[in-house]
């Protein structure tokens, strides 16, 4: 079945380093392809999303990359900061749904 | 204020009780969804609709049920066919449009325990 796969699990970085997660999905018809970052107890809120049709999409320190070929995408975060901390879901289209990733946990020191 | 409103914040699930937890929105949104969270886990799909009266199961349907008899209201009730509810349930929105995903907009979420 359809599936999106995440790594790390979890990442600790220096404040101010980069920070990269990456997804890998299943689905070759996925062309929509969102992120959520979560903060402790909150809800989901979409940060970037891209879609199929571009290879790159950047918003301030948030950037998202998409390999159709390999059924790659990921989420760059450059000059971290405390703030930046939480959970992070990636998720690619299905079928008038989302697939979620199991989700990183950042850690930005500082 | 435009958002999605999910009720209680917290609940309690007494053994062998079916629970039932809101989600309404003003987005004026066709689509619907309902989510569940386990610690450390991602989010897992467990109905949606894509427009009222009617809806389709997700990956873990079983132990639930939902109806959609309002574009702004889609609750899901937790049946004590369920046997492990503890969980974070989410509810989420997004315009819908033939062959495109659009973002989904969550509420803040319900926490349900078994007594």
């Amino acid at each position: 079945g359809e599936n999106v796969e995440q790594h790390p699990s979890t990442l600790s970085v220096q404040e101010g380093d980069s920070a990269v997660i990456k997804c890998t999905y299943s689905d070759s018809a996925s062309n929509y392809f969102p992120w959520y970052k979560q903060e402790l107890g909150k809800r989901p809120q979409l940060i970037i999303d891209i879609r199929s049709n571009v290879g790159e999409k950047k918003d301030q320190r948030i950037a998202v990359t998409l390999n159709k070929t390999a059924k790659h995408f990921s989420l760059h975060i450059t000059e971290t900061q405390p703030e930046d901390s939480a959970v992070y879901f990636c998720a690619a289209s299905g079928r008038g749904k989302l697939i979620f990733g199991q989700g990183t946990t950042l850690q930005v020191k500082p | 204020d435009g958002g999605i409103t999910q009720s209680p914040k917290y609940l309690f699930r007494k053994e062998g009780q079916n629970v039932t937890l809101s989600c309404e929105q003003n987005l004026n949104h066709d689509a619907m969804y309902w989510y569940r969270q386990d610690p450390g886990q991602g989010l897992r799909l467990i109905y949606y609709s894509q427009i009222v009266n009617d809806f389709q199961k997700g990956d873990i349907a079983e132990g639930y049920s939902v109806s959609r008899e309002k574009k702004e209201s889609f609750p899901l009730t937790v049946t004590s066919a369920q046997k492990n509810p503890t969980a974070f349930y989410l509810c989420a929105s997004s315009i819908a449009r033939p062959n495109s995903n659009q973002p989904q907009h969550f509420g803040d979420g319900t926490r349900l325990s078994i007594l």
